[in-house]
């Protein structure tokens, strides 16, 4: 069975304090890994899409970074307005399977 | 709209009666997904669309849950004599690609409608 897990649950940091969020996998052929932010009341918002270990994509303070079993979320020197909670998918192959499996997200507070 | 919009956002029910919910995908998005986010949870898949056809319905947790899209827009997810497990926000997304496009499109989510059983 697809598994995702994300860590830590929550964390909270100082303004301009960089740090990263995880997300570990066990997957049977992996087709695909997505970052998405969720604000509180709001759906899923995409941020990113990784394919093959090595792999790296950055908007804006996010950078996001794929291997082999896990992936990162390294934030740069965070705002406020980046609190939310940041969840990590998976896409699985097998049978045109094009469900994504969800950790359970990490928890991001920015003090000011 | 721009985006994936469901209605209503908020829907109170008693335990035992149905419940419909609807989603408005992007124009022209291809396939169309419900998944079911319990509070401090990520989204769980319950069924997945392609135009009109229903593909995977591997996570409706019982019988009691229904999905439709007969026209390959619009899509209904009804849950029939409703549980207090039941209570969630319930997420639509919508792609523009389908199963076996050459380049997969990410999903884009609505806000969902939180369903509450008294």
């Amino acid at each position: 069975e697809d598994q995702v897990t994300q860590s830590p649950e929550a964390l909270r940091l100082q303004e301009g304090e960089s740090s990263s969020l995880n997300c570990s996998y066990t997957v049977s052929g992996l087709r695909g890994l997505f970052w998405y932010r969720q604000d509180p009341g709001k759906g899923p918002e995409f941020l990113f899409t990784l394919y093959s270990a090595g792999e790296e994509k950055e908007k804006e303070r996010l950078k996001a970074t794929l291997t082999k079993k896990e992936s990162f979320l390294h934030i740069t020197a965070p705002k406020p307005e980046d609190s939310a909670t940041y969840l990590c998918a998976v896409r699985t192959a097998g049978g045109g399977n094009e469900k994504l499996t969800f950790g359970t997200g990490t928890r991001l507070t920015i003090i000011p | 709209g721009a985006g994936v919009s469901q209605s209503p956002r908020y829907k109170v029910a008693k335990r035992g009666q149905d419940v419909a919910l609807r989603c408005d995908p992007i124009s022209g998005h291809v396939s169309l997904f419900w998944y079911q986010q319990a509070l401090g949870q990520g989204p769980e898949f319950l069924t997945y669309f392609q135009n009109e056809a229903q593909l995977d319905k591997s996570g409706l947790p019982s019988d009691r849950f229904f999905a439709e899209r007969p026209e390959g827009s619009v899509s209904t997810l009804k849950i029939q004599r409703t549980q207090q497990e039941d209570s969630a926000v319930y997420l639509c997304a919508s792609s523009l690609a389908g199963q076996g496009a050459r380049a997969y499109q990410p999903q884009h989510f609505g806000d969902g409608t939180r369903l509450s059983i008294l």
